[in-house]
């Protein structure tokens, strides 16, 4: 059980196009989705927490108005990256939990790896 | 001073040794923690989490927790080549939403 979805697996596009990358649980309803962005050899770092129907809450540096998230449905987030440019290239991984009690892990996508050229 | 904090590493152990990760955090209302692996160029796997004191077992892992001095760690016994990665340990505190993730101890097990 506790499988997270994540759509597509590899992007490789042109500077300047909007890339939508989509996580779903497929066997749990998730109440807070999350989005963590890695280089290489380098630490998780999160981007934002998005409850279902509420605005996501981002985290310091990350720009809300070119990583839009919405989080429309118990089961699917989508992460856009709008006018990617090659310093956007990353590792984009999502995760999703099922609801806040204690003990309540994260389960991760498979992840999104985004190239821009 | 960081909110998780683990070994860098690399930690090298031979095959079938145990290894011993561990993890401190500065929230001591901290309520959950878990212990992810990941493998290079993969997302992380939940290996176990653990929210009381003590240990907790599961099959070659074990969990320790102890509030009081604020650590968790993993141990692994009977190591294994199939084990190297990195294993990022994650504590949820009395914020009800993210998580905190440690940067991650590297393990590099040796047949």
């Amino acid at each position: 059980g506790a499988v997270v979805s994540q759509h597509p697996s590899w992007v490789i596009c042109k500077s300047g196009t909007s890339v939508k990358i989509e996580c779903r649980s497929l066997d749990f309803q998730a109440t807070t989705m999350f989005w963590y962005r890695q280089f290489p050899k380098q630490s998780l770092m999160l981007m934002a927490t998005s409850n279902e129907g509420s605005k996501a809450t981002y985290e310091q540096g990350v720009e809300k108005d070119k990583f839009l998230i919405n989080h429309a449905s118990l089961t699917l987030s989508t992460l856009t990256v709008t006018s990617a440019h090659p310093e956007d290239s990353s590792f984009y991984i999502c995760s999703a939990r099922a609801n806040d009690r204690a003990g309540q892990p994260q389960h991760f996508g498979d992840g999104t790896r985004l190239s821009i050229l | 001073q960081k909110e998780v904090e683990q070994n860098s590493g690399p930690l090298s152990v031979p095959e079938g040794a145990i290894a011993s990760l561990n993890c401190t955090y500065s929230d001591r209302g901290s309520q959950s923690f878990f212990w992810y692996r990941q493998y290079s160029g993969k997302s992380p796997e939940l290996i176990m989490f653990i929210y009381s004191n003590g240990d907790k077992e599961d099959g070659r892992f074990t969990a320790q927790l102890n509030k009081a001095s604020q650590y968790v760690s993993l141990l692994i016994r009977d190591s294994q080549p199939s084990d190297s990665a990195t294993y990022l340990c994650a504590v949820r505190g009395t914020n009800a939403g993210k998580s905190t993730f440690g940067d991650g101890t590297t393990l590099t097990v040796k047949p």
